[in-house]
């Protein structure tokens, strides 16, 4: 069964790096997304993605943050200069298409410690 | 602000009960509504999806929805020590952006 998939599994980086986080969608999904999970917290939304451009971004994903999808497969997550705040588990999703079929489903995660 | 609400718990029921998790949400425009179960550690795992009011059965999983009360619950039946874990509420609206709820910890007592 096609999976979503995330490299690194795990990145440190030192606070005002940058850095990429990876992630392979499904082969035939179009849509994209970033989460982000603090340890003991929710879930929550940073940005979607379709058609090459971000469709919907939440107040976290600010200008520190960008995504691009660089060709056919891959779709990444930069954070220009980290903040110890930034620490978290990093969540790529996508799914197939549009009207009802909404669900998304998610890659293992990068668990990014900012020290 | 649109919210999703959950029992955190811990909920505990014996082996071979019925787990019955529930969420509330905020948005009235809410379209779609998703159950997540996440191990520790792990990521979010999609077990089910439901858009219409009503039930929705698939194997040992029952989502409800009432879009009237705002309110979507799972139930588990014959629930397996393997079910320990916390299950997500998610909700999608009128944007392309889905809205968690905090989790609702779930723990079966063999």
């Amino acid at each position: 069964e096609p999976e979503v998939t995330q490299t690194p599994s795990h990145q440190v980086t030192q606070m005002g790096q940058e850095v990429i986080l990876r992630c392979v969608p499904i082969s035939n999904h179009l849509y994209f997304y970033w989460y982000r999970q603090i340890l003991g917290q929710k879930v929550e939304f940073l940005v979607s993605f379709y058609n090459n451009e971000i469709s919907e971004k939440s107040e976290i994903f600010d200008d520190q943050f960008s995504v691009e999808r660089p060709d056919g497969s891959n779709f990444t997550l930069k954070i220009r200069s980290t903040k110890l705040e930034d620490s978290a588990m990093y969540f790529c999703a996508s799914r197939k298409s549009t009207g009802q079929a909404t669900e998304q489903y998610f890659g293992p995660g990068t668990r990014l410690t900012v020290t | 602000q649109k919210e999703v609400e959950q029992n955190s718990g811990p909920l505990s029921v014996p082996e071979g009960a019925i787990a019955s998790l529930n969420c509330t949400y905020s948005d009235r425009g809410s379209q779609s509504f998703f159950w997540y179960r996440q191990y520790s550690g792990k990521s979010p795992e999609l077990i089910m999806f439901i858009y219409s009011n009503g039930d929705k059965e698939d194997g040992r999983f029952t989502a409800q929805l009432n879009k009237a009360s705002q309110y979507v619950s799972l139930l588990i039946r014959d629930s397996q020590p393997s079910d320990s874990a916390t299950y997500l509420c998610a909700v999608k609206g009128s944007y392309d952006k889905v809205i968690f709820g905090p989790g609702t910890s779930l723990s079966v007592i063999p």
